[in-house]
């Protein structure tokens, strides 16, 4: 089945240096995928997304000076949370869709990040 | 505006019970609901999704789920309850543009032995 690769799987930073979270796709293409952030015992939200060859789309209240987007390829999306702080920290999760995106594809989940600034 | 509502924080129940985790939605047109399970510190698997046709649904690892237009509800159920199904789901509905999943809050599933 579809597998979406999410790396690292939880990583410690200092505050004020800057993060990298890859999201790959391993099986397939994904013109679209999706970056959400999980707080403790919440939902998912939404944060931004991501298209291959053009800018990101981010979510109202989501800046994105902060959480850089890059999606370079068809199976690869990165984010970036720069100059992070301890309210940064919490658990970023991508996701993707097999083939174009409709009303009725489900999505594909990486495993997650969890990001804690200290 | 498209949302999602799981009334309960956390369902217990004994292995080998039916259990039932309940959504409702609230949509303007067609409803396209998903349900999605999430283990500790990973993320989402996909269950099952209602689009179109028959009201009960059939996923992964012996779940179902019933749409029901008239109450807008799409509660997820399985006949047995396993220990191994203890995690944290998540209901959710497509809007807004196909490239928006509204998640429901989450509802904790406890199976005790």
């Amino acid at each position: 089945g579809a597998v979406v690769s999410q790396h690292p799987s939880r990583v410690i930073c200092k505050s004020g240096t800057s993060v990298k979270i890859e999201c790959r796709s391993l099986d397939f293409q994904a013109t679209t995928m999706f970056w959400y952030r999980q707080f403790p015992k919440q939902s998912l939200m939404l944060m931004a997304t991501s298209n291959e060859g053009s800018k990101a789309t981010y979510e109202q209240g989501v800046e994105k000076d902060k959480f850089l987007i890059n999606h370079a390829s068809l199976t690869l999306s990165t984010l970036t949370v720069t100059s992070a702080h301890p309210e940064d920290s919490s658990f970023y999760i991508c996701s993707a869709s097999l083939g174009q995106v409709s009303y009725n594809s489900p999505l594909h989940f990486g495993n997650g990040t969890r990001l804690t600034v200290t | 505006a498209q949302s999602v509502a799981q009334p309960e924080d956390q369902v217990n129940v004994a292995e080998g019970n039916p259990l039932t985790v309940k959504c409702t939605y609230s949509v303007s047109g067609n409803p396209y609901l998903f349900w999605y399970v999430q283990y500790p510190n990973r993320g989402l698997q996909f269950l099952l999704k209602y689009i179109t046709g028959d009201n009960l649904v059939k996923g992964s690892y012996g779940f179902e789920a019933e749409f029901n237009k008239s109450q807008t509800s799409f509660h997820l159920k399985k006949p047995s309850a396993l220990v191994s199904d203890s995690a944290l789901y998540f209901c959710a509905v497509r809007a807004g543009g196909y490239n928006k999943l509204i998640f429901g809050a989450g509802t904790r599933l406890a199976v005790h032995p």
